[in-house]
């Protein structure tokens, strides 16, 4: 059970180039999520996919895009790099509870570092 | 919306000792989870331990516990017996209860302060 996997965990880009960040789960978890995590702030949401099918934006998507894939993967898309870009970027998951409410934690990835220069 | 509010950018403490981190947050929901989560140099993010505001007990887990006040929206950490271990980043994040039908505004979705650095002296 690898828990929450992202690769990779190092990227250099310069700015213009496209990329694509990979996210997926073997805890038959529902909801998923991307955040950013910048120098003395917390982490901000990019998107989430609340279930599979479906995906929405969160505090801070512009520049970005999702797919979800199936229900283990979610992936965050950036098609033009900039240097406004360069964060390290965690993946997130978590289940639904009874009736559809949102009760439990949400485990993380070990993260992605991008470097855009 | 939402906001959490962490005043402590920095704390250190020695080691076998006690320390305390604060957290407030705002809001206008009645129901929701509070989270505190722990980030070391490897950068991975640790659930330390959550608290349900419908729940009046305080959370508590080994040397962890919490200080829940509800009314005045704070939520502290205590760390009791500090390690050298537990010298990270601690974030403390909030989490609307929202049930039902997968919907929009059905997120899950967490808010995080903007994190306090402790630094365990030997």
């Amino acid at each position: 059970n690898a828990g929450v996997t992202q690769t990779p965990k190092f990227q250099v880009l310069k700015t213009g180039q496209s990329m694509t960040l990979q996210c997926a789960q073997d805890m038959n978890h529902n909801s998923m999520y991307w955040y950013r995590q910048d120098p003395g702030m917390g982490l901000r949401l990019i998107y989430y996919s609340a279930s599979e099918g479906t995906t929405d934006k969160g505090e801070v998507p512009n520049g970005y895009n999702v797919s979800r894939l199936n229900k283990r993967e979610f992936s965050l898309r950036l098609e033009s790099a900039a240097p406004s870009q360069t964060s390290v970027y965690f993946c997130a998951s978590t289940r639904r509870g009874v009736r559809g409410a949102f009760t439990d934690t949400q485990y993380f990835g070990p993260g992605t570092r991008l470097t855009v220069l | 919306a939402q906001t959490v509010t962490q005043s402590q950018p920095e704390m250190s403490v020695q080691e076998a000792e006690t320390v305390t981190l604060s957290c407030t947050y705002d809001t206008s929901e009645n129901n929701y989870y509070l989270f505190w989560y722990k980030q070391p140099p490897s950068r991975q993010m640790i659930l330390v331990i959550r608290q349900e505001a419908y729940k009046q007990q305080n959370a508590t887990e080994n040397r962890f516990s919490v200080n829940f006040q509800k009314a005045a929206k704070s939520f502290s950490l205590k760390i009791s017996d500090s390690q050298l271990g537990d010298t990270a980043m601690y974030f403390c994040a909030f989490m609307k209860h929202v049930g039902g039908p997968v919907r929009s505004s059905n997120t899950g979705k967490l808010i995080f302060g903007q994190g306090t650095t402790l630094q365990v002296k030997p």
